[in-house]
């Protein structure tokens, strides 16, 4: 089955500085990858998604790039506000759209 | 209903006891996800259906787990024999069809004491 691996498990940054967050995956049938953001106590909620046709999306201050030769793809976060504190989730499915996700990044903005 | 509704948003039993967990997806989603979260972790996948079918119910843990969605609507997730491992947060989800955008509901949280 597909496995995802997420890195960093925590991730401290001044306000208006740049997060970045990467995620491998192990399915080469995987062709959905979306992103959630989880505040504590709260539903998960996508914040973009990229499917295997597309290599970039942008969104405003995030991005998704997907690199389907390595089977690794990344978010990006650029400056960043106290607002964006949150655990960021990556997930990869197949066709059927069972997700698997990865452990999570415990992001902190710091002001 | 505008989103995802789980219902209770608590419950705790005691070991041993059957607890029902209920969903209902937001309407004309054909598909929708059972996930358990415990602390500090990533959802992780139980079961999925497609309409009032069980597509794939490869992540329940054990013949405790059983889920149904008779009529393609609201779901329910079913616990025979709690155990105090089966505590966590239990999140619904529902998408227009396999494969979009997933829309989660805010969770029940099982405790088991």
């Amino acid at each position: 089955g597909e496995n995802v691996e997420q890195h960093p498990s925590t991730l401290s940054v001044q306000e208006g500085d740049s997060a970045v967050i990467k995620c491998t995956y192990s399915d080469s049938a995987s062709n959905y990858f979306p992103w959630y953001k989880q505040e504590l106590g709260k539903r998960p909620q996508l914040i973009i998604d990229i499917r295997s046709n597309v290599g970039e999306k942008k969104d405003q201050r995030i991005a998704v790039t997907l690199n389907k030769t390595a089977k690794h793809f990344s978010l990006h976060i650029t400056e960043t506000q106290p607002e964006d504190s949150a655990v960021y989730f990556c997930a990869a499915s197949d066709s059927w759209g069972k997700l698997q996700f990865g452990a999570g990044t415990q992001v902190v903005v710091t002001p | 209903g505008a989103g995802v509704s789980q219902t209770p948003s608590n419950k705790v039993t005691e070991k041993g006891k059957y607890v029902e967990l209920r969903c209902d997806p937001i309407s004309g989603h054909t598909a929708l996800y059972w996930y358990r979260q415990s602390l500090g972790q990533g959802p992780e996948f139980l079961i999925y259906f497609q309409g009032t079918g069980a597509a794939d119910d490869s992540g329940l843990p054990n013949d405790r787990f059983f889920a149904v969605r008779p009529e393609g609507s609201v779901s329910t997730l079913k616990i025979q024999r709690t155990e105090r491992g089966d505590s966590a947060v239990y999140l619904c989800a529902s998408s227009r069809d396999a494969n979009t955008e997933a829309f989660f509901g805010q969770g029940t949280r099982l405790t088991v004491v």
